[in-house]
C-alpha cells in the first residue's frame, strides 16, 4: 500500500543549527517524493520534489532532501535554520503520477 | 489566473444543511485533487480527477460527499446534510501530469455549527 511516514510530530532546533525533518515511504514501484510547507493560516507551498536523477534535491528557501532508496527515506534538511522556517512540514509520495499521499506532518520550531 | 482559486474562503453552516465548495484550477492543468485537513491533522485525500478519466473517489468519507468537474476545469465539492465532524479546511490542488507540479489553493475553512 502507498504510504508515507513522518515519525516526529515536532522538531525543535536552535537558530543557526542544522535541521532534519524525517520522512520514510512504503516501497511500491518508483516513488515520486515531495516536501510541502504550511505557514500559519496559509495554504501549502511546494518546497522540492524527487522524480528521477540525482538523489540530492535542492529546493526553495535553502532546503534540500536526499532520496535514499535502500533506507526508503527522503529526509528534509537545511544547513542553518532560521526562526522564519518555523512551520508545519508535510512529506508526500505519489506513484505513476497518481494522487499525492501525505504524511501526518511535522511541526518545526526554530528558537532564537 | 496564476494560481488555484477556491471559494468561499470561509463558510459557516448549520448542521444538516448542504454546502458547495468551488475550485478553479490553473488553466491547462489536467489533474485536480480535493483534500481535507482537520484541525491539527494531516491531509486526507478525498477525490482526484484526471482528464476525461473516471474520477478516483476512494477517499470520500461517506455518500454525503460528492464532487464534479465540469468541462475539465472548475470543480465543485458538495457535502450534503453537513455534520459537525465535517468541519475542516478543504484544499484543492491541480497539476500537469507531465511535470508533477501540484499547486494548492488557499482552501475553504468549513465550520458546521
Amino acid at each position: 500500500a502507498q504510504s508515507v511516514a513522518q515519525p516526529e510530530d515536532q522538531v525543535n532546533v536552535a537558530e543557526g543549527n542544522p535541521l532534519t525533518v524525517k520522512c520514510t515511504y512504503s516501497v511500491s514501484g518508483n516513488p515520486y517524493l515531495f516536501w510541502y510547507v504550511q505557514y500559519p493560516n496559509r495554504g501549502l507551498q511546494f518546497l522540492l520534489k524527487y522524480i528521477t536523477g540525482d538523489n540530492l534535491v535542492k529546493g526553495s528557501y535553502g532546503f534540500e532532501a536526499e532520496f535514499n532508496k535502500s533506507q526508503t527515506s527522503f529526509h528534509l534538511k537545511k544547513p542553518s535554520a532560521l526562526v522564519s522556517d518555523s512551520a508545519l512540514y508535510f512529506c508526500a509520495v505519489s506513484y505513476n503520477t497518481d494522487k499525492l499521499i501525505f504524511g501526518t506532518g511535522t511541526r518545526l520550531q526554530v528558537f532564537p | 489566473g496564476a494560481g488555484v482559486s477556491q471559494s468561499p474562503s470561509n463558510k459557516v453552516t448549520e448542521k444538516g444543511k448542504d454546502v458547495e465548495l468551488r475550485c478553479d484550477p490553473i488553466s491547462g492543468h489536467t489533474a485536480l485533487y480535493w483534500y481535507r485537513q482537520s484541525l491539527g491533522q494531516g491531509l486526507e485525500f478525498l477525490i482526484y480527477f484526471q482528464g476525461n478519466s473516471a474520477p478516483d473517489k476512494s477517499g470520500l468519507p461517506s455518500d454525503r460527499f460528492s464532487a464534479e468537474r465540469t468541462g475539465g476545469s472548475v470543480s465543485t465539492l458538495t457535502i450534503q446534510r453537513t455534520q459537525q465532524e465535517d468541519s475542516a479546511v478543504y484544499l484543492c490542488a491541480s497539476s500537469m501530469r507531465e511535470n508533477y507540479g501540484y499547486t494548492f489553493g488557499s482552501g475553504t475553512r468549513l465550520t458546521v455549527v
